[in-house]
């Protein structure tokens, strides 16, 4: 089936610098979201993306956030700075649409970050 | 606000039992109600959907209604295997103009050979 694909999938950096999560969604999705999960917890929506524009973020979407998808590139997550608590596996997912069957979400594999 | 709420951490059963995890949610909308599954080292994937309230979904054995008067779509399974071995969320879509899917905790299921 579809696939997500998420690159790196593991990534460890110290306290205060800038990463980028990249994601590349399923073909001919046009919805595009952020996931994050901390070990042993559920995972918590942060934000979903439309037509170069962040639709709906929750409030674990700090200030220190950002998403793009430039000219149909990857979908990616900044942080910067990050701090300590920003460790957690970050999930992508892509869907067609919003609503009946459109609005399955097709996951990729995370990337765990590590903040040091 | 919008929530699902999923009691059962974890579940640990032998094969061919049977499998019921619970799951409520809440919300002033009209959701669409959802099972994903995730497998050791992969992200999640879609189980069943339902839309429409007092409807079943199922798949591969597994099934679901959407059970509109006590806000519940709880899943079943008649005979588990251990490749049924996973993580199971429930989530639930609003369409009162909200894009986010609210997931649940998570269940936890382990099936002993």
């Amino acid at each position: 089936g579809p696939k997500v694909l998420q690159i790196p999938s593991h990534q460890i950096i110290d306290m205060g610098q800038m990463v980028t999560l990249n994601c590349d969604p399923v073909s001919n999705h046009l919805y595009f979201y952020w996931y994050k999960q901390i070990l042993g917890q559920q995972m918590e929506f942060l934000v979903n993306f439309y037509n170069g524009k962040v639709m709906e973020k929750s409030k674990l979407f700090k200030d220190q956030f950002s998403v793009e998808r430039p000219d149909g590139s990857y979908f990616t997550l900044k942080i910067q700075p990050t701090a300590l608590e920003d460790s957690a596996v970050y999930f992508c997912a892509s869907s067609s649409g919003l609503g009946g069957r459109y609005a399955e979400q097709f996951f990729g594999p995370g990337t765990r970050l590590t903040v040091l | 606000g919008d929530s699902v709420i999923q009691m059962q951490g974890q579940v640990t059963l032998s094969e061919n039992d049977f499998l019921f995890i619970n799951c409520t949610y809440s919300t002033t909308g009209y959701p669409t109600l959802f099972w994903y599954v995730q497998y050791s080292g992969e992200g999640p994937q879609l189980l069943l959907q339902v839309t429409t309230a007092n409807n079943k979904g199922s798949s591969r054995g597994f099934e679901a209604t959407y059970d509109k008067g006590t806000t519940s779509f709880h899943l079943q399974k008649t005979s588990v295997q251990e490749i049924d071995s996973a993580v199971y969320y429930c989530a639930m879509r609003d369409f009162t103009g909200n894009y986010k899917y609210v997931f649940g905790a998570g269940t936890r299921l382990k099936v002993i050979a």
